[in-house]
């Protein structure tokens, strides 16, 4: 069964240093999407992405982050100066139109 | 808008008891409504979801739910678990099937021991 990648699996990155972090979804879906979960707390939506544009972000996702489609099969999410605050383990995840989205492993960031 | 609420934190039970994990939500839209499982360093699965139509679904690993619009509820339930079902459930709430943000509750830890 297709699966979301992503890498890497853990990344640890100084304070203030730019960090990206990337993903493989599944081939032939049209909808992509970031999500972080801080250590004990709930899992919290960052952005969607579609046709090639962000379709809707939430209030986490400031000037400091971005996502960019580079190819017909990365989605990449960057994270300028990072802060110690920015460490969680971040999901991405993709969806076909009408259909439930699939999960990536995640990648654990740790600022320093 | 929305809110998703997981009553428990942690369920313990014995292996081949029945478990419901409970998940109450608020919306004042129409909503699509999700349960996720996530093992140890691994990422989120689905195990089922309710669009529409008939108010009890089935999912993989002999979960099931239903949806309870008077109650805004979407509780999880097996009616006997393995030591395999150890992991963590999010119950998640979406206003579309397409494109939009999942809404994810702060998750129920499921423990089964022998």
């Amino acid at each position: 069964e297709p699966e979301v990648t992503q890498t890497p699996s853990h990344q640890v990155t100084q304070m203030g240093q730019e960090v990206i972090l990337r993903c493989v979804p599944i081939s032939n879906h049209l909808y992509f999407y970031w999500y972080r979960q801080i250590l004990g707390q709930k899992v919290e939506f960052l952005v969607s992405f579609y046709n090639n544009e962000i379709s809707e972000k939430s209030e986490i996702f400031d000037d400091q982050f971005s996502v960019e489609r580079p190819d017909g099969s990365n989605f990449t999410l960057k994270i300028r100066s990072t802060k110690l605050e920015d460490s969680a383990m971040y999901f991405c995840a993709s969806s076909r139109r009408d259909q439930p989205q699939h999960f990536g492993d995640g990648t654990r960031l740790s600022i320093l | 808008a929305q809110s998703v609420t997981q009553l428990d934190s942690q369920v313990p039970v014995f292996e081949e008891a029945p478990v419901e994990l409970r998940c109450n939500y608020s919306s004042s839209v129409s909503v699509y409504l999700f349960w996720y499982v996530q093992y140890p360093n691994q990422g989120l699965q689905l195990l089922l979801k309710y669009l529409s139509g008939s108010t009890l679904v089935k999912g993989i690993n002999g979960f099931e739910a239903e949806f309870n619009k008077s109650q805004t509820s979407f509780h999880l339930r097996k009616p006997s678990v393995h030591i395999s079902d150890t992991a963590e459930y999010f119950c998640a709430v979406s206003e579309s099937n397409s494109g939009y943000a999942l809404n994810f509750g702060k998750g129920t830890s499921l423990l089964v021991t022998p």
